[in-house]
């Protein structure tokens, strides 16, 4: 199956200060990157699709001034948290699908993010 | 009401027996259904489509219930190795673009 890499897998950092997390598709190019977080024992709810070469959609609620997406190339979508406070610690998995109209999407192995 | 619903369990499972949970969505345009395994802080990894007629993969078998809106998994001859959390993700309508919608997960402990 796809392969979707993402650097960090863990980071702490200081309150105030902002990560920049990197989301990759290995061996294929995809159209479209979803970015989504889990808080502990709940289920992953998504923050914003991202397509090749254009601004982001962002779902309700999601702050696009504090999760910079930036998805410059087919194969590299990045998520910054800007500003991170406590409560932004969370884990955050990206995804990647090869078409707009493709069901399949592959998860990257997510980044455990913590904010003191 | 949550648009994909789950019981969270735990459901405790003894090695060798079947186990089979269900998943409610609101969203009856919805098009596709899938389950997903998750471990603990893993990614979710795709476990099986769901396709209209029930499919089957090894000792995992699917069924979509589309008149109920619900669709369920059964796990045959549990192993020690099928303790996760078992997400059930829906794919809302086409106009809504190519977007997952996970449910809250179902707890599969697994025991000897």
């Amino acid at each position: 199956g796809a392969v979707v890499s993402q650097h960090p897998s863990w980071v702490i950092c200081k309150s105030g200060t902002s990560v920049k997390i990197e989301c990759r598709s290995l061996d294929f190019q995809a159209t479209t990157m979803f970015w989504y977080r889990q808080f502990p024992k709940q289920s992953l709810m998504l923050m914003a699709t991202s397509n090749e070469g254009s601004k982001a959609t962002y779902e309700q609620g999601v702050e696009k001034d504090k999760f910079l997406i930036n998805h410059a190339s087919l194969t590299l979508s990045t998520l910054t948290v800007t500003s991170a406070h406590p409560e932004d610690s969370s884990f955050y998995i990206c995804s990647a699908a090869s078409g707009t109209g493709t069901d399949t999407q592959y998860f990257g192995p997510g980044t455990r993010l913590t904010v003191l | 009401r949550k648009e994909v619903e789950q019981d969270p369990g735990p459901f405790n499972v003894p090695e060798g027996a079947t186990v089979a949970f269900n998943c409610t969505y609101s969203n009856s345009a919805s098009q596709s259904f899938f389950w997903y395994r998750q471990d603990c802080r893993k990614e979710p990894k795709l476990l099986m489509s769901v396709y209209s007629s029930g499919n089957e993969d090894g000792r995992f078998t699917a069924q979509l219930n589309r008149a109920s809106q619900y669709i369920s998994l059964l796990i045959r001859d549990s192993k020690l190795s099928d303790s996760a959390t078992y997400l059930c993700v829906v794919n809302p309508p086409r106009t809504a673009g190519n977007k997952l919608t996970f449910g809250g997960g179902t707890r599969v402990l697994v025991k000897p």
